[in-house]
């Protein structure tokens, strides 16, 4: 079983939508959850860093954190055509710099 | 715009050869890392340095060596290229370990033929 899990997807919603974006995990030790975007042929760009359990917003950009469930979401609000790319959730377990990846989300927003 | 530089941005290299992938970085971060993605199996470690003068191993270096002789700098070499490693090559950066999100380049990309 992998450590992090993330649906591949592709997702493709309207312009304006909200977008739900989301990770399980198996390992109870992860306390630092972030998020990354990556467009086509560019490095992952980190779009949301949060620690341990809760929500923290950020623009269109909500990240929640639920350690209960091992679970973790990226919400996109009025989403549009420029969020059109792969989304990564990473964890780190505070201890050591292993970063434990999801193997990424496609979103396609279509205008 | 401070950031990681990558060079270069892509590459054809022949089996057999061997080619060193650049990486610096200009926010005095501690850590790097070069990472290879590929489809399907993501992000994948391959060397990292917790600080200058130190190195680590990652969850793929066979094939790969790396030095750390400063603190912006840290180079991939691949001593004697194979087509399995055709991939896409990213390096990046920390600042706390354990405790900091990693920062990336916008990638090499390369073919081994």
């Amino acid at each position: 079983q992998k450590e992090v899990e993330q649906d591949p997807g592709p997702l493709s919603v309207p312009e304006g939508a909200i977008v739900s974006l989301n990770c399980t995990y198996s390992n109870s030790a992860f306390q630092y959850f972030m998020w990354y975007r990556q467009y086509s042929r560019k490095g992952p760009e980190l779009l949301m860093y949060t620690y341990s359990s809760g929500n923290k917003e950020d623009g269109r950009f909500t990240a929640q954190v639920d350690k209960s469930s091992k679970y973790i979401s990226l919400f996109i609000r009025d989403s549009q055509p420029s969020d059109s790319a792969t989304y990564l959730c990473a964890m780190l377990r505070g201890t050591g710099n292993q970063f434990y990846f999801g193997t990424g989300t496609s979103l396609t927003v279509i205008p | 715009t401070a950031g990681i530089t990558q060079a270069p941005t892509s590459q054809i290299l022949a089996a057999g050869r061997s080619m060193t992938l650049r990486c610096t970085q200009d926010m005095r971060h501690n850590a790097m890392y070069w990472y290879r993605q590929d489809l399907g199996l993501g992000l994948r470690l391959i060397h990292y340095s917790n600080t200058a003068g130190t190195t680590g191993k990652g969850e793929v270096p066979d094939g790969y060596s790396v030095s750390r002789a400063n603190t912006d700098d840290f180079p991939l070499t691949l001593a004697s290229a194979v087509p399995s490693q055709t991939s896409v090559y990213f390096c990046a950066s920390s600042g706390t370990v354990g405790l900091s999100p990693l920062h990336f380049g916008n990638g090499t990309r390369l073919t081994v033929t």
